[in-house]
């Protein structure tokens, strides 16, 4: 499978606890995003890279959200100390440098999480 | 700001019929990119179609076609002879080509399409 892919599928944590997410991009793709859905709504994005550097961050990336692309390939994202409203579908995607492939952003499955 | 704007939250469609979802947008950028996102109840997010804003064809992929009327800020996605399988959540997005790379979405249309 050569799509963006994201581990786990589904976590349900206690209310405090820390949770971590990976994604691995399409494999030439240099920019990943991280992006959040609640039930109901589309997709709203945190925080970009390009390569290892994270470019943007949205104000929805408090500061117990860290995400990081250490080596420009895969990359994680942290929640410390969980709340109930962190409870949504964290989705990753990827896409090309360069215009006009980098318009289209492609995305994993989304990692679930639950916190109760 | 930019935004968009799907008026729809559900909508109908007999099987092999087709279906338009409507999308508006707003921004003040010249240069966009439009694109349509299909989700299933899996929760993967599937790629259908872009249209950029200078392209005056409008773009077709198979049974999906945008209907772009720039002037209307508009990005309508007609499904041509509709599938059990289309039934999903249906969402419009919009990228501008400068000045950053978040891609913004709207609230979604889901679709049910009837045998």
């Amino acid at each position: 499978d050569t799509g963006v892919s994201q581990d786990p599928r589904h976590k349900i944590t206690k209310r405090g606890q820390n949770v971590t997410f990976r994604c691995d991009p399409i494999s030439e793709h240099n920019r990943l995003y991280w992006y959040r859905q609640t039930l109901g709504q589309g997709p709203e994005f945190l925080t970009y890279f390009q390569n290892e550097a994270q470019l943007e961050k949205s104000r929805l990336l408090s500061d117990r959200f860290s995400a990081e692309r250490p080596k420009g390939s895969f990359s994680t994202l942290e929640i410390q100390r969980t709340e109930q409203g962190d409870s949504a579908m964290y989705l990753c995607a990827s896409s090309l440098a360069g215009f006009p492939g980098g318009n289209t952003i492609y995305f994993g499955e989304g990692s679930w999480l639950t916190v109760v | 700001a930019q935004k968009i704007t799907q008026t729809q939250p559900g909508m109908f469609v007999q099987e092999k019929e087709a279906v338009t979802l409507d999308c508006t947008y707003d921004t003040s950028d010249q240069s966009y990119g439009l694109f349509w996102y299909k989700q299933p109840s899996s929760g993967e997010m599937i790629f259908l179609i872009y249209q950029g804003s200078y392209d005056e064809q409008n773009a077709t992929e198979g049974r999906y076609s945008l209907n772009f009327q720039k002037a209307r800020k508009s990005a309508n996605l007609v499904i041509s002879a509709s599938q059990l399988g289309d039934s999903a959540m249906y969402f419009c997005a919009m990228r501008p080509n400068t000045g950053g790379f978040k891609t913004i979405f709207g609230a979604g249309t889901r679709l049910f399409v009837k045998a």
